[in-house]
C-alpha cells in the first residue's frame, strides 16, 4: 500500500458526460501528479500541483482540468468525455517535487460507451 | 516532445541470471531521473531517483547508474527471480516541471 488513495476505482459513463476523480496522498506528501494511461500508449503525464497551486502542465486537453484542495487532495475533472477518453487514470504524490520519489495510487478505470 | 528511449523493450531471462536495461534520453536541461518498477494490474513503484551525474544506487539485487553527460542509464538486476518479472519504467525530469516517461522494458524470469 502506497498511502496514495484514489477514488473511484471504476467508473464507466457516457460520452458527453463529466466525471470527477479524486485522489488522497500521502500523509505530509505536497506534489501531487495525474498521468493517464490509454490503452497503447505509455503513461502520459497531464498535470502537477504542489501545495494547491499548478505547477506544472503536460499533455492534458482543455477538456480536463484539475486542482488541489487546502487539505492537498487533489481531484481531475474530465468532461465532454469521448471514447478514446477511456485509459487508467494514475495520480502519484511526493513529498516536494521531482526529485524526490513519488509514490502512485492503485489508478481509477475510466470506460467510456 | 523529448523522447525517451527504453531498450530492449522485452527481456526473457532464466532464473538467476543477472540482467541489465537501459535508458536513453537529451542530456540538455536534464532535472531527475525516476526508475519505477510496474508489475501487470498493480501501479507502478518507485525504486530510484537520480540526479547527479556518476549517481549510483542500489537496493537490494537492484542498482542503477546514471550518465547525465551521455544521456543514459543503467538498471542492473543480479540473480533474477521470478518476482522480478514486471516492466521497468524510466522517467525523465526536465526544467523542474514536467516528467516524461519511456515505453518500459518488460522482464519476465522463468523459474
Amino acid at each position: 500500500d502506497s498511502g496514495v488513495t484514489q477514488t473511484p476505482k471504476h467508473l464507466i459513463t457516457a460520452t458527453g458526460q463529466r466525471v470527477t476523480l479524486r485522489c488522497s496522498p500521502r500523509s505530509g506528501d505536497l506534489s501531487v501528479y495525474w498521468y493517464q494511461q490509454s490503452l497503447d500508449q505509455g503513461l502520459q503525464f497531464l498535470i502537477q500541483y504542489y501545495n494547491g497551486e499548478e505547477r506544472a502542465k503536460g499533455n492534458i486537453l482543455e477538456r480536463f482540468s484539475a486542482q488541489q484542495f487546502p487539505d492537498l487532495h487533489s481531484e481531475l475533472n474530465l468532461s465532454s468525455l469521448e471514447l478514446g477518453d477511456s485509459a487508467l487514470y494514475f495520480c502519484a504524490s511526493s513529498v516536494v517535487s521531482g526529485n524526490t520519489e513519488a509514490f502512485f495510487g492503485q489508478g481509477t478505470r475510466l470506460t467510456v460507451v | 516532445i523529448l523522447n525517451v528511449e527504453q531498450s530492449p523493450q522485452s527481456l526473457h531471462v532464466q532464473e538467476g541470471d543477472s540482467t541489465n536495461f537501459t535508458c536513453s534520453f537529451p542530456s540538455s536541461n536534464f532535472y531527475a531521473l525516476h526508475w519505477y518498477r510496474w508489475e501487470t494490474a498493480k501501479s507502478p513503484e518507485a525504486l530510484f531517483v537520480m540526479t547527479l551525474n556518476g549517481d549510483e544506487k542500489k537496493k537490494g539485487r537492484i542498482s542503477a547508474t546514471l550518465n547525465t553527460k551521455e544521456g543514459y542509464s543503467y538498471l542492473y538486476i543480479k540473480g533474477s527471480q521470478p518476482e522480478d518479472s514486471a516492466t521497468y519504467l524510466c522517467a525523465l525530469l526536465y526544467n523542474f516541471n514536467k516528467f516524461y516517461f519511456g515505453s518500459g522494458t518488460k522482464l519476465n524470469v522463468k523459474p
